[in-house]
């Protein structure tokens, strides 16, 4: 069965570059969250979107911004990186809100 | 006070041992997921509850709703379900997953 995919699955940036990371939901899921889980620490909501609307914001910084698309698939976009962005950033999908989330691989980012 | 609160926070046990993980909350949720991530990072989805008792192989999950309590169980526990275990809640207010800190479990041979 298709899973969540993320890409890139590692990426490596110097501080105050920018990055793009990419989440392909499940087919026919419409609902997309984001968390970032720091070293040692619990996953932290960052934002979600259901219909190609953003549906909830959480802990999310004004240098970061997502968006989804048509296809479904989001890609959260992330400038003027900081060390304290060094963190493994999950994506989920649902068929609707409130329904159970899967989860992709993750993506590892580490900025030097 | 956390809203989601795990205990225990690390378990060692031997190979074959009957594991039970328990999840206590304070906010009013939907639903509630038991996840499991191993080293390197992944979360895998055990398991979605609302109600009731859920089983899948050895994995049980059981919810109180009224006593804001869950716990999931490992039947004949195997050294390949070492991995932390993860509560989390959907808040029934905005469907944001709450997060527990994670049971670490360890199963020796």
């Amino acid at each position: 069965a298709a899973g969540v995919i993320q890409s890139p699955r590692h990426l490596i940036k110097e501080k105050r570059e920018t990055a793009t990371l990419k989440c392909y939901p499940i087919p026919r899921h419409d609902t997309v969250y984001w968390y970032q889980q720091g070293p040692g620490q619990d996953p932290q909501f960052l934002i979600s979107f259901y219909e190609k609307m953003q549906s909830d914001k959480g802990s999310i910084p004004d240098r970061f911004s997502a968006q989804q698309f048509s296809d479904y698939h989001s890609e959260l976009n992330m400038s003027s990186l900081e060390l304290g962005d060094s963190a493994l950033y999950f994506c989920a999908s649902s068929p609707g809100a409130g329904n159970e989330q899967f989860f992709g691989p993750g993506t590892r980012l580490t900025v030097l | 006070k956390n809203e989601v609160e795990q205990s225990p926070q690390n378990l060692t046990a031997q190979e074959g041992e009957f594991i039970t993980i328990n999840c206590s909350y304070s906010v009013g949720i939907s639903a509630l997921h038991w996840l499991q991530q191993h080293p390197g990072g992944g979360i895998v989805s055990l398991f979605m509850l609302s109600s009731g008792k859920k089983k899948h192989g050895r994995l049980i999950a059981t919810i109180n709703i009224q006593e804001k309590h869950s716990s999931l169980h490992i039947t004949a526990s195997h050294p390949r379900d070492s991995a932390v275990y993860i509560c989390a809640v959907v808040m029934d207010s905005n469907y944001q997953l709450i997060w527990g800190a994670g049971t670490k479990l360890i199963i020796k041979p």
